[in-house]
């Protein structure tokens, strides 16, 4: 079993639709949870980071945790085209070196 | 204030080649990482400088993988010699210690295919 599942997609959504992109984890011990936009042929794009659990909003973009079920989502309202990209998940423990685990990632697509 | 810088973009080599990778990180970020993220798979970690020491290198392949980075700035990572499977997109990033999470900010990346 891998520490982070992400499932793959490709997930198409028409514009304007709110998206739900989830990841599943298995080690208890991550407190920190990151979600990373990746464009094409780009490197990994912060999005949003949240400590432990509960919510956090930054615009269009809210981020969930709930770590009694190991389950962490990123919603997007109002989708739009340009959200086109894929959506990594990544995790870590609190420690000296703050190693991430990350998804596969998410691909999406908005359909204009 | 400029992001993370990586060169080349792109790279094609035969099998058996060697193959170098440079990054050089956000100014003042002490800590550097080097991923290796395949086709369709999330970023790996192979490497972890804390200024010029290594924290952590237990995916680095170091039968042929090896990563320097002299004066706690800048970072070469090199292949020698390459196989079919390091066929991926290498990929840099940066982080100040200490800063909450230690939020890690990428470069580009490096896409190498190995024929």
């Amino acid at each position: 079993q891998k520490e982070v599942e992400q499932d793959p997609g490709p997930l198409s959504v028409p514009e304007g639709a709110i998206v739900s992109l989830n990841c599943t984890y298995s080690n208890s011990a991550f407190q920190y949870f990151m979600w990373y936009r990746q464009y094409s042929r780009k490197g990994p794009e912060l999005l949003m980071y949240t400590y432990s659990s509960g919510n956090k909003e930054d615009g269009r973009f809210t981020a969930q945790v709930d770590k009694s079920s190991k389950y962490i989502s990123l919603f997007i309202r109002d989708s739009q085209p340009s959200d086109s990209a894929t959506y990594l998940c990544a995790m870590s423990a609190p420690s000296g070196t703050y190693k991430y685990i990350f998804g596969t990632g998410t691909r999406l697509k908005v359909l204009a | 204030e400029a992001g993370v810088a990586q060169s080349p973009r792109y790279k094609i080599i035969e099998k058996r080649q060697s193959v170098a990778f440079w990054c050089n990180p956000i100014s003042g970020h002490a800590t550097l990482y080097w991923y290796q993220q395949i086709l369709g798979q999330g970023p790996k970690l192979l490497i972890q400088f804390q200024n010029n020491g290594v924290v952590d290198d237990s995916q680095l392949p170091k039968d042929r993988f090896s990563a320097e980075r002299l004066k706690g700035v800048d970072s070469t990572l090199k292949i020698q010699p390459a196989k079919l499977e390091d066929s991926a997109v290498y990929l840099c990033a940066s982080s100040l210690p200490g800063q909450g999470t230690g939020t890690q900010y990428f470069g580009p990346g490096t896409r190498l295919l190995v024929l």
